[in-house]
């Protein structure tokens, strides 16, 4: 199956770290991403890793990839309420051409 | 940086007319992918094109065809919108490199009546 798989919402208080989980399905892929997408814009490449990596830090966000349980988390330190946004995970794998495969999206609310 | 432009925010359009949902963009990738989203499910890969002149059918092509004349250009169109086309319309672009990073226009919010 290709599911990507993430929970629709998120509530968090400004100052808190925020944890974003995500399931895969396809042990072949070889990339996943963090997109963020704000109100009335596109999607924005926030982080990725490699999938021969089990982290990557960059600044406030900390990415951890289990590929045994397939299993994607992005961890925002000291939320900000200018971190809220739709956080959407996806996967890419070199079949035929890259394919890139979206989860549903978690919506990030910070309360202030 | 890159820019994906999409040429209408908003596009308000009548059931059974003829849709053009123009893209382009600025840096010279091959790559360009047209996807909807809607709520609770994402974004879904409508039709995507590796080349000049070619496309490839996505997960749901259904209703839908394309064009790319020129490299920069993306077009989407529905030949007979239908109301369960309304949606968010987002075009991205890439390079074929590893990863596959996507970039993604601002998205065109299409009302079909």
């Amino acid at each position: 199956g290709e599911d990507v798989e993430q929970s629709l919402f998120l509530s968090v208080r400004e100052g808190d770290s925020s944890v974003i989980n995500c399931t895969y399905t396809d042990s072949s892929s070889t990339y996943l991403y963090w997109y963020k997408q704000e109100p009335g814009a596109g999607l924005q490449l926030l982080t990725y890793i490699f999938s021969n990596m089990d982290m990557k830090q960059d600044q406030r966000l900390t990415v951890l990839l289990n590929k045994k349980d397939k299993h994607l988390s992005l961890r925002i330190a000291d939320t900000q309420t200018g971190d809220s946004a739709i956080y959407f995970c996806a996967e890419s794998k070199r079949t035929g051409g890259f394919k890139t495969i979206f989860g549903a999206g978690t919506r990030l609310f910070v309360k202030a | 940086d890159v820019k994906v432009t999409q040429s209408s925010r908003y596009l308000v359009k009548r059931t059974g007319e003829k849709v053009f949902l123009e893209c382009v963009q600025d840096m010279d990738h091959e790559n360009m992918f047209w996807y909807r989203q809607d709520p609770g499910l994402g974004l879904r890969l409508i039709y995507f094109s590796y080349d000049v002149k070619m496309k490839e059918k996505g997960d749901i092509p259904e209703g839908y065809s394309v064009s790319r004349e020129k490299k920069e250009r993306f077009s989407l169109i529905l030949e007979s919108a239908s109301t369960n086309q309304t949606s968010m319309y987002l075009c991205a672009s890439s390079l074929p490199t590893m990863g596959e990073k996507l970039f993604f226009g601002s998205g065109t919010q299409l009302s079909v009546l």
